[in-house]
């Protein structure tokens, strides 16, 4: 069974600082990797994606991936009020397979 | 940019009812997927299509039915409503399933069944 965890939250964070989130996936051959954020009441958005070991950043994201410990994680720098929402792991090898969601909250 | 729609936000139908969902895109994309979305299960597969005509199970298909008559439109019919089926749904569309590109994704249809 293909899985990707990742651990539900919440996960409380003060404005300005760096959120980290992470998530693992058990299929060793999984080719790309998204994160997705999904704010309350609404679908989710694709943030970044990442197929290469390393990092790749984006504004104030950043996503790593470790391919060899089969580990990709999403950092957000000067975490702001609306960076609070629900992130989404997802990992693709012929289907792609998500994780449940790290609820972020950043506090004021 | 990307626009996906979907038929109704909201939207709710009695047991034993025959309920249709539709989803538009405008992208001329290949893939197109149905979701839904409850507290604590995450998104869960219902079906998805990589071309007209074409359609595949994906994790939970029992109780739904799909289809895809054009490229751009993809429909869920839930044939007897049920309140288990009570949920958010969700569709997507993406350029080339095999790339694993990323999904694009509809408002949602919040369904409630009683």
């Amino acid at each position: 069974q293909k899985e990707v965890e990742q651990n539900s939250g919440p996960l409380s964070v003060p404005e300005g600082a760096i959120a980290s989130l992470n998530c693992t996936y058990s299929d060793r051959v999984s080719q790309s990797f998204f994160w997705y954020r999904q704010y309350s009441g609404k679908s989710p958005e694709l943030i970044m994606s990442i197929y290469s070991n390393g990092d790749k950043e984006d504004g104030r994201f950043t996503a790593q991936l470790n391919k060899a410990s089969q580990y990709v994680s999403l950092l957000i720098r000067d975490s702001q009020p609306s960076d609070s929402a629900t992130y989404l792991c997802a990992v693709f090898n012929y289907q792609l397979i998500w994780g449940a969601g790290t609820k972020l909250i950043i506090k004021p | 940019d990307v626009k996906v729609t979907q038929s109704s936000r909201y939207l709710v139908k009695r047991t034993g009812e025959k309920v249709f969902l539709e989803c538009v895109q405008d992208m001329d994309h290949e893939n197109m997927f149905w979701y839904r979305q409850d507290p604590g299960l995450g998104l869960r597969l219902i079906y998805f299509s990589y071309d007209v005509k074409m359609k595949e199970k994906g994790d939970i298909p029992e109780g739904y039915s799909v289809s895809r008559e054009k490229k751009e439109r993809f429909s869920l019919i839930l044939e007897s409503a049920s309140t288990n089926q009570t949920s958010m749904y969700l569709c997507a569309s993406s350029l080339a399933f095999n790339r694993g590109d990323e999904q694009y994704f509809g408002p949602g249809t919040r369904l409630t069944v009683t």
